[in-house]
């Protein structure tokens, strides 16, 4: 089945600077590709996706990036600000609708 | 605005216990689906189901069981409750458009966090 790969699993940054986060994929048929953000005590809430017909997507402050090539994909969040702290989780798309999640990443956004 | 509704969000069982965990979507969405919630591990598959009556396993069903009678509603059953089962328990929903990667939007509910003793 599919394997994905999430890094780094935690991440601190101080307020205003850039977040990156990388997940690596196994499937090459894969073609779907959402992130997740779950504040603490909440449910996990869609963010931003990204198909494979495109190489990037943005929305404000948060944009990704897909290589298909290189099987992998990034979450990319500018300027954070403290209520970006939350858990962060890629996916992909198997077969069936069903997604496979990675491990998450902690992000903490310091004032 | 979808709405998946976990019925319990904390609970407590003994280790044998049967434990039943009930989900309900109001959006009329085919796919439904129950995921374990473990530090470092992610969102892991437990099972899913595409329709009533219908059932397939996911990552990791050792252990679980489903039950879908109705559209709505998606049970996960854990047969004899362990304390290696003590996790967050995510139920979810989406549309089925068929194909693979048309990308269907899950949603979430809000969490069932299950403790074995």
């Amino acid at each position: 089945g599919e394997n994905v790969e999430q890094h780094p699993s935690t991440l601190s940054v101080q307020e205003g600077d850039s977040a990156v986060i990388k997940c690596t994929y196994s499937d090459s048929a894969s073609n779907y590709f959402p992130w997740y953000k779950q504040e603490l005590g909440k449910r996990p809430q869609l963010i931003i996706d990204i198909r494979s017909n495109v190489g990037e997507k943005k929305d404000q402050r948060i944009a990704v990036t897909l290589n298909k090539t290189a099987k992998h994909f990034s979450l990319h969040i500018t300027e954070t600000q403290p209520e970006d702290s939350a858990v962060y989780f890629c996916a992909v798309e198997a077969a069936g609708n069903k997604l496979t999640f990675g491990g998450g990443t902690r992000v903490l956004v310091k004032p | 605005d979808v709405k998946v509704t976990q019925s319990s969000r904390y609970l407590v069982k003994r280790t044998g216990e049967k434990v039943f965990l009930e989900c309900v979507q109001d959006m009329d969405h085919e796919n439904m689906f129950w995921y374990r919630q473990d530090p470092g591990l992610g969102l892991r598959l437990i099972y899913f189901s595409y329709d009533v009556k219908m059932k397939e396993k996911g990552d990791i069903p050792e252990g679980y069981s489903v039950s879908r009678e109705k559209k709505e509603r998606f049970s996960l059953i854990l047969e004899s409750a362990s304390t290696n089962q003590t996790s967050m328990y995510l139920c979810a929903s989406s549309l089925s458009y068929g194909g693979r990667g048309r990308g269907n939007t899950i949603y979430f509910g809000e969490g069932s966090w299950l403790t074995v003793v």
